[in-house]
């Protein structure tokens, strides 16, 4: 069945770097996608990436993908308190919809 | 992208009643889906909405409790039926655009609060 685990807290201090970790078990996921969510807003799609890729980066957000383990990472580089929000990822597997994780709650210490 | 409306942004309800959520959308869309976040949870699938056709329902949701319409590309509708305080949730509506379906937008959502 289709699982994705997310850490749920994380805290840096400002201009340090931020590692996102997620789990998931759907081998057959086509794309993987990192959301951010402010409080009181919507979901903000940053960034994914193709399941055969195993590196994405724009700007300041660095994608890793361990396909063989099923692992996802979204690297901030240089964090700022603008970064604070939750982070979730999410996979798309055939039917297309996507599956959440539970999300990482990022404070980030001016 | 993709500029996804929704309305209400959010509302009041008391227990029993119903509200229907609208979704509208700018682009061609090839598929639209609606999502639940209950407080301080993550997201849901409720279901797929299907043009011209009934909705794909997720495994706990049921289509007398949440009706669905899709009538046209860029448009449908989520019903929240006989409300209780535990629909009380944030309802989103999400899109994969025609010519970048690998790519997944989120409204804005509706806060619903169920009295």
């Amino acid at each position: 069945g289709e699982d994705v685990e997310q850490s749920l807290f994380l805290s840096v201090r400002e201009g340090d770097s931020s590692v996102i970790n997620c789990t998931y078990t759907d081998s057959s996921s086509t794309y993987l996608y990192w959301y951010k969510q402010e409080p009181g807003a919507g979901l903000q799609l940053l960034t994914y990436i193709f399941s055969n890729m195993d590196m994405k980066q724009d700007q300041r957000l660095t994608v890793l993908l361990n396909k063989k383990d099923k692992h996802l990472s979204l690297r901030i580089a240089d964090t700022q308190t603008g970064d604070s929000a939750i982070y979730f990822c999410a996979e798309k597997t055939g039917r297309r919809a996507l599956t959440f994780g539970s999300g990482t709650r990022l404070q980030v210490q001016p | 992208s993709a500029v996804i409306s929704q309305k209400p942004s959010r509302d009041i309800c008391q227990r029993g009643t119903s509200l229907t959520i609208q979704c509208q959308v700018d682009s061609q869309v090839t598929m639209m889906f609606w999502y639940r976040q209950q407080p301080g949870q993550s997201l849901t699938l409720i279901a797929t909405a299907n043009q011209g056709s009934e909705a794909t329902y997720e495994s706990g949701f049921v289509i007398d409790k949440f009706p669905i319409s899709r009538p046209n590309l860029t448009f449908s509708t989520l019903t929240v039926s006989n409300m209780s305080p535990e629909d009380s949730s944030i309802y989103l509506c999400s899109v994969e655009v025609a010519r970048h379906q690998e790519t997944q937008y989120f409204g804005p959502g509706t806060r619903l609060l169920v009295l």
